[in-house]
């Protein structure tokens, strides 16, 4: 069974400071991960995934995320967080076995104070 | 370019009242996802469909049916609304489930019943 673990519903962190939002997963075979942003009464917008290769994927807004296969997490970065980051993030994973779904974590919550 | 469109934007019920959730992607994707959002507990799979033509059960699907209209149109239906089913729905579309590609959501359908 797939799962995917955020530990903190909550994050703060002030304008400029380092960001870091948390996941953990659980996968039978290979993972590919997704991290998400939603903002209020929006859908989800894809942010940026890992499949394989490096483990330091960049992407949208200039969020990055690592990729660390001994310790099954997947957690999300931005050196330099902005007021307007402040939103509802998503981890998602999905087994590379053909036909998966998506699994999606609980949310964090991510306030960047001004 | 309007991705994925879902309609109604909100919606009251009265518990016993049916209805029927819209979706539709202009990006010729072969699959198509329905989600349900609560609080603290991420996204959840209610149904989805692989591709023109297929439907199958996710992970909480008692209540709900679907259907794929075409390739464009993915349908949910609630046929006797209950207050449990107070959530917000998302539709989602992706390129090909068989391949590690992200996922595209509409911007969700809010649901009260009463």
């Amino acid at each position: 069974a797939q799962s995917v673990a955020q530990p903190e519903d909550q994050v703060n962190v002030a304008e400029g400071n380092p960001l870091t939002v948390k996941c953990t997963y659980s996968v039978s075979g290979n993972p590919y991960l997704f991290w998400y942003v939603q903002y209020p009464n929006r859908g989800l917008q894809f942010l940026l995934k890992y499949i394989t290769g490096d483990n330091l994927v960049k992407g949208s807004y200039g969020f990055e995320a690592e990729f660390n296969k001994s310790q099954t997490s997947f957690h999300l970065k931005k050196p330099s967080a902005l007021v307007s980051d402040s939103a509802l993030y998503f981890c998602a994973v999905r087994a590379d076995n053909y036909g998966q779904n998506f699994v999606f974590g609980p949310g964090t919550r991510l306030s960047v104070l001004p | 370019n309007a991705g994925v469109t879902q309609t109604p934007k909100f919606q009251v019920l009265k518990t016993g009242q049916s209805m029927t959730l819209q979706c539709a992607q202009d990006m010729n994707h072969n699959s198509m996802y329905w989600y349900r959002q609560d609080p603290g507990m991420g996204l959840r799979l209610i149904y989805y469909s692989a591709s023109e033509g297929t439907t199958d059960k996710g992970e909480v699907p008692n209540g709900y049916n679907v259907s794929r209209l075409n390739k464009r149109e993915f349908s949910l239906r609630l046929e006797s609304a209950a207050p449990s089913q107070t959530s917000v729905y998302f539709c989602a579309s992706q390129g090909d489930r068989s391949f590690p590609t992200e996922a595209f959501f509409g911007q969700g359908t809010r649901l009260t019943v009463v």
